[in-house]
C-alpha cells in the first residue's frame, strides 16, 4: 500500500520570504499523481497543485511549485513571496493511476508573520 | 459554478442518534467521494462512487455506516446509531473521470459532534 509521509509537522516563515514544504512517499508503482492541498482556519479543503509523474517539468502555479524527484519519491511544495493568507495546514497526497482514492500526508502546518 | 455543497456544515447528536449527511457534487462531474477527517487518523477514504455506482466502500468502518448516490447530484452518508468516537469532519469531494486525469474538489465539510 502506498504512504506519504510529511516530516513537518509545523513550519513557519515570514512575509514575503519563500518556504519550503517536504513530503515523501512510497510506492511500487512507475506512473501516478501527487497533489498538495490547503485547510486553511475555514477547513475547507483547496486543490493547490498537482504533479502527473511522468512529466519530468516541475509543476507550477503562480507562487506556487513543486521539486518532485521521483528517483527520490520526494515531492516538496515551495511557496514564494508568502502572504498572511497562506496560513493553513498543508496536505500532500498520492494517487494511483488506476484507482481514485487519494492518500494523505499528516498534514504541515504553515505559520506566516507579519 | 457553486462548488461542492455539503450540509449541515455542523451537527450535534446524541449517542445513538441517526444521523444523516448531505453532499450535491459539481454539476458535470461523475465521481463523488466521503472522506472523514480526524486528529488520530487524519483524512481516509470512507466510499467512493463513480457514475452514482459505489466502487469501493472497503474505508467504511462498520455496518453502522451507509451511503446512497441516488442520482448524479445527490449522496448521502448516514450513520445509524451514532457514537462518540464517530465525531469528526466528514468531507464530500467531486470530479470528473475523464480517463485517469480527474483532479478531486471538496466541500466544506460536515463538524459532527456525537455526545
Amino acid at each position: 500500500a502506498q504512504t506519504v509521509t510529511q516530516s513537518q509537522p509545523e513550519m513557519s516563515v515570514q512575509e514575503a520570504e519563500t518556504v519550503t514544504l517536504s513530503c515523501t512517499y512510497d510506492t511500487s508503482e512507475s506512473d501516478y499523481y501527487l497533489f498538495w492541498y490547503k485547510q486553511p482556519p475555514s477547513r475547507q479543503m483547496i486543490l493547490v497543485i498537482r504533479q502527473e509523474a511522468y512529466k519530468q517539468q516541475n509543476a507550477t502555479e503562480n507562487r506556487f511549485s513543486v521539486n518532485f524527484q521521483k528517483a527520490a519519491k520526494s515531492f516538496s511544495l515551495k511557496i514564494s513571496d508568502s502572504q498572511l493568507g497562506d496560513a493553513a495546514m498543508y496536505f500532500c497526497a498520492y494517487r494511483s493511476v488506476g484507482f481514485q482514492k487519494l492518500v494523505f500526508g499528516t498534514g504541515t502546518r504553515l505559520l506566516v508573520s507579519p | 459554478d457553486a462548488g461542492v455543497i455539503q450540509s449541515p456544515r455542523h451537527e450535534v447528536t446524541e449517542m445513538g442518534q441517526e444521523v444523516t449527511l448531505r453532499c450535491k457534487p459539481i454539476s458535470g462531474h461523475n465521481s463523488l467521494f466521503w472522506y472523514r477527517q480526524t486528529m488520530m487518523r487524519g483524512l481516509e477514504l470512507l466510499i467512493y462512487f463513480n457514475n452514482n455506482v459505489p466502487i469501493d466502500d472497503s474505508g467504511m468502518p462498520e455496518d453502522r455506516f451507509s451511503a446512497k448516490m441516488p442520482n448524479a447530484s445527490f449522496s448521502t452518508l448516514k450513520i445509524q446509531p451514532s457514537e462518540p468516537r464517530d465525531s469528526a469532519v466528514y468531507f464530500c469531494a467531486s470530479s470528473f473521470r475523464l480517463e485517469n486525469t480527474d483532479t478531486q474538489y471538496f466541500g466544506p465539510g460536515t463538524r459532527l459532534t456525537v455526545l
